[in-house]
């Protein structure tokens, strides 16, 4: 079955700082990988999403993230945090089947910005 | 163009009643998702609906349904509410099926069932 495990519930980084959170997942085939991030009572905004090609994918607001498929893991980075990066991100796989929007969430990481 | 609009926005029931929530999707858009997200179980798929046909659900009991109108806006529906069922619920959009599609997501109604 797929899944998605985000090891960090919570991380805490000072402002200018770099920053990585990571995403393990498990999947038969080729994933279709996504992170999200979701403000204080707000929905779900896309980041970036992987299907195929460049394991180096580049996302809005300075965030990148790399496919590593002898790792299973979809890590997002970004060089320098800002504070209004304070939310919290999800990464996604898409499901198995055809024609399905279906997402399987990982459980999220808190991210905290220190000024 | 407006977002994926859901409504109401805040939504307290009591235990046994009855609830129905609305999503508009984006203008042109004509799938629609569902999702619930509690702080236990995080985020989980509850339906997809494209062209008025439920297409994919989750693993949820049949108190939950849903359904989708001829202008693809939809609504989910959860009969006789238990304390678990306090979530946010959220609703998404895309222009196609697939799961290369990008969803919009609506800013979700807060259920609380006392």
């Amino acid at each position: 079955a797929q899944s998605v495990t985000q090891p960090d519930i919570h991380i805490t980084v000072s402002e200018g700082a770099s920053l990585e959170l990571r995403c393990n997942y498990s999947y038969g085939a080729t994933p279709y990988l996504f992170w999200y991030v979701q403000s204080p009572g707000q929905g779900l905004q896309l980041l970036l999403k992987y299907f195929s090609g460049d394991t180096l994918v580049q996302g809005i607001k300075g965030f990148e993230a790399e496919f590593k498929r002898s790792q299973s893991s979809f890590n997002l980075r970004k060089p320098s945090v800002h504070w209004s990066d304070a939310a919290e991100y999800f990464c996604a796989v898409g499901a198995q089947g055809s024609n399905t929007g279906k997402l399987i969430f990982g459980q999220g990481t808190t991210l905290q910005v220190k000024p | 163009k407006a977002g994926v609009t859901q409504t109401p926005r805040y939504l307290i029931k009591t235990r046994g009643q009855q609830v129905t929530l609305s999503c508009s999707p984006i203008s042109g858009h004509r799938s629609v998702s569902w999702y619930q997200q509690t702080p236990g179980q995080g985020l989980q798929f509850l339906f997809e609906y494209f062209s008025e046909t439920q297409r994919n659900k989750g693993n949820f009991p049949g108190r939950f349904s849903g359904r989708q109108f001829s202008n693809s806006r939809s609504e989910m529906n959860v009969s006789t509410l238990e304390l678990g069922d306090s979530a946010l619920y959220l609703c998404a959009s895309s222009l196609e099926r697939g799961p290369n599609e990008k969803l919009f997501f609506g800013s979700g109604t807060q259920l609380s069932v006392l």
